[in-house]
């Protein structure tokens, strides 16, 4: 199974960009490169994903390197609610499903 | 966005007794869903993939008899933890899967601690 590989912490002031790096370097062509970010005590919550082009939405940006083999989650502005552990994932069909592949995840703190 | 909901949020029990974990997709249907167990400050493990109709499909080392998965509907799943021990305390969390965005919903998890 193709892995990450993220910082295992990172720091940020509120209202700075945050770039969070992602490493995917055996990542397959049918591979999606998913973002989700988990709060304490509570369920992942989708962020972002993109297959090979850059992607925006209300949330972030992602940034996809053109050999795909490393990704950059964009928070344009941090705030103080961005504070979670961030999972960069790939996705591949098992079957018919999608299995996500889960990594250990950055843990971002945002100071005010 | 799709809304993912479990119940209950937190549960404590006696060991040797069976608890059971329930997922619901609120404002859609999920043909596929996914149960996660995860411990403190680890990543999520994948348990088992539940198709509605049909078997689920577990993990390599979870046990299909301790960890009972019913998607009878198209919008709910249910986890029972059988004969619960200790070591089966943990942080449960389900997942919808929604195939025309290719991304999974997660609900907000269950806390299960067995005395």
């Amino acid at each position: 199974d193709a892995k990450t590989t993220q910082p295992n912490s990172m720091e940020s002031n509120e209202e700075e960009p945050v770039h969070l790096p992602c490493n995917h370097s055996t990542i397959s062509g049918t591979d999606y490169i998913h973002w989700y970010r988990q709060l304490p005590s509570q369920g992942p919550e989708y962020v972002i994903h993109g297959l090979t082009s850059n992607v925006n939405n209300r949330m972030a940006s992602l940034a996809i390197a053109e050999d795909r083999k490393s990704s950059t989650l964009i928070l344009h502005r941090a705030t103080l609610r961005d504070a979670a552990v961030y999972y960069c994932i790939l996705t591949r069909y098992a079957g018919n499903n999608r299995k996500l592949i889960w990594g250990l995840g950055t843990s971002l703190a945002v100071n005010p | 966005g799709a809304v993912v909901s479990q119940h209950p949020s937190r549960v404590i029990c006696k060991s040797g007794t069976s608890v059971k974990i329930e997922c619901r997709s609120l404002d859609f249907q999920a043909t596929t869903m996914f149960w996660y167990r995860q411990f403190p400050k680890q990543s999520l493990m994948l348990m088992a993939t539940s198709n509605e109709g049909s078997k689920a499909t577990y993990e390599q080392g979870v046990e299909k008899d301790k960890f009972l998965i019913n998607h009878a509907s198209l919008t709910l799943s249910t986890l029972t933890v059988t004969s619960a021990h200790p070591e089966d305390s943990s942080f449960y969390i389900c997942s919808a899967f929604v195939r025309t965005t290719d991304t999974q919903y997660f609900g907000p998890g269950t806390r299960l601690t067995v005395l």
